[in-house]
């Protein structure tokens, strides 16, 4: 069964553009969560979208945002980017049960901004 | 307030050595917490989970204590080998209106051979 896969995985961009970031579950997984990594905060969670919707929230600006589409792929953008936006984004997948249980990752897409 | 922290940033053993990961959470609201190897390059990769009705999991070589009265938790790894070289990461999950997965600062796990 293939992993979890992310695209780009790597991506330079500008302050004040905005970006785009994709990532594909396991199949059969119906949830897929976001997490921000940078040395300075950690792995910070970002949102969950299960079904199409946004089930959770973590506390990320409105520049922060996502969507899901009925194959369970997502799309996370930013805009209006800033530098401190620079950083590792994870995706995870899970079966989609309440709780953030038995996630598997994404190898990640590094974002800088400069 | 909401956040998992670690007690020591680093941890070097010896191949062949038991290692144990320390881990501090502070919202007696967590009913669930994974722990999470991290590999240079890598995504996170699950490890162990254990939900709050328990005190101990054991898994292959891994075990992870609960220890709700003080809020701590803890990874065990028996016969550490130079593979278990990464970065460990503790998680909560926490219920509530919206529920989150919030993870620890990491612990670098250094394994001499």
């Amino acid at each position: 069964k293939a992993g979890v896969t992310q695209t780009p995985r790597y991506l330079i961009k500008t302050r004040g553009q905005q970006v785009t970031l994709s990532c594909s579950p396991i199949s059969g997984h119906r949830s897929v969560s976001w997490y921000q990594q940078t040395p300075g905060q950690g792995l910070q969670f970002l949102f969950e979208y299960f079904s199409e919707t946004q089930r959770n929230k973590g506390n990320f600006p409105g520049r922060f945002s996502g969507r899901q589409f009925s194959n369970s792929r997502s799309e996370m953008n930013v805009s209006t980017l800033e530098l401190g936006d620079s950083a590792l984004y994870l995706c995870a997948s899970s079966l989609g049960g309440q709780g953030f249980y038995e996630q598997y990752f994404g190898p990640g897409t590094r974002l800088t901004v400069t | 307030g909401e956040s998992v922290g670690l007690h020591l940033p680093t941890l070097s053993v010896q191949e062949g050595d038991n290692s144990i990961i320390n881990c501090a959470y502070s919202n007696s609201a967590s009913d669930y917490f994974i722990w999470y190897k991290q590999e240079s390059g890598k995504g996170p990769q699950f490890i162990i989970d254990i939900r709050s009705n328990m005190d101990k999991r054991q898994g292959q070589r891994v075990t992870v204590l609960l220890n709700k009265t003080v809020k701590h938790l803890s990874l065990q790894i028996a016969a550490t080998q130079p593979g278990d070289s990464a970065v460990y990461f503790c998680a909560e999950n926490i219920e509530g209106g919206s529920e989150k997965l919030v993870f620890g600062k990491g612990t670098k796990l250094t394994v001499n051979p």
